[in-house]
């Protein structure tokens, strides 16, 4: 158990619609990252928050936001769904960012999204 | 930019045989450099990581060592075991502000008894 928490597990929708995936990190990291696994892309960094900022971006699309709150629990929106967003979405979380913490990160067991 | 290449899969070995799974990287400044494993059904753990060049990591039999002139981080396993059997993923840290670990897109291993 790395102590990172995801909900929901899995999640089946139709394409148009809007999903949000909620992640709690391990007690005490105050960075979160999200990462969308599918069999093409293999696994894709989205985005980073530090302490409720956002920190770094990858390649997430204009129709996907995400925030950290207070409580460092994170959200990933995913609007305007498409077949091509299913896939398996991941939350990671670390003491410090990339740069501080050495880079070990500590993932979840990932969000699966199927959208029909 | 900075970018990880490992070996397609998936790799098929009998139990007790010697693994490798390449892995290099492209990368700008000072990385260090991580293998992270997926077991079926759970998220990545971190298995290994190097961070400076002639590092060598290490964990449950499996090393890697940082090459910076082959701009390498092949994992390997004396012996491996049916419960080896997992995805294993090359990831490298740019080390820089604003940035954050990339993945190669993973090595299926097998093991067979």
């Amino acid at each position: 158990d790395s102590g990172v928490t995801q909900t929901p597990k899995h999640l089946i929708t139709a394409t148009g619609q809007r999903v949000t995936l909620r992640c709690s990190p391990r007690s005490g990291d105050l960075s979160v990252y999200w990462y969308q696994q599918s069999l093409d892309q293999g696994l894709q960094f989205l985005i980073q928050y530090y302490n409720g900022e956002e920190r770094a971006k990858g390649n997430i699309l204009e129709r996907f936001s995400a925030q950290q709150f207070p409580d460092l629990h994170s959200e990933l929106n995913l609007s305007s769904l498409e077949l091509g967003d299913s896939a398996l979405y991941f939350c990671a979380s670390s003491v410090g960012t990339a740069r501080a913490g050495g880079g070990e990160l500590f993932f979840g067991e990932g969000s699966r999204l199927t959208v029909l | 930019g900075n970018s990880v290449t490992q070996m397609e899969g998936p790799v098929t070995l009998s139990e007790e045989a010697f693994l490798t799974i390449n892995c290099t990287y492209t990368a700008t400044g000072y990385p260090s450099l991580f293998w992270y494993v997926q077991y079926p059904g759970e998220g990545l753990q971190l298995l290994l990581k190097a961070t400076k060049a002639d590092d060598k990591g290490s964990n449950k039999g499996f090393e890697a060592t940082y090459r910076k002139e082959t701009t390498s981080f092949h994992l390997e396993k004396g012996s491996v075991q049916v419960s080896d059997s997992a995805v294993y993923f090359c990831a490298l840290s740019p080390n820089q502000a604003g940035t954050a670990l990339i993945f190669g897109k993973g090595t299926t291993l097998s093991v067979s008894s």
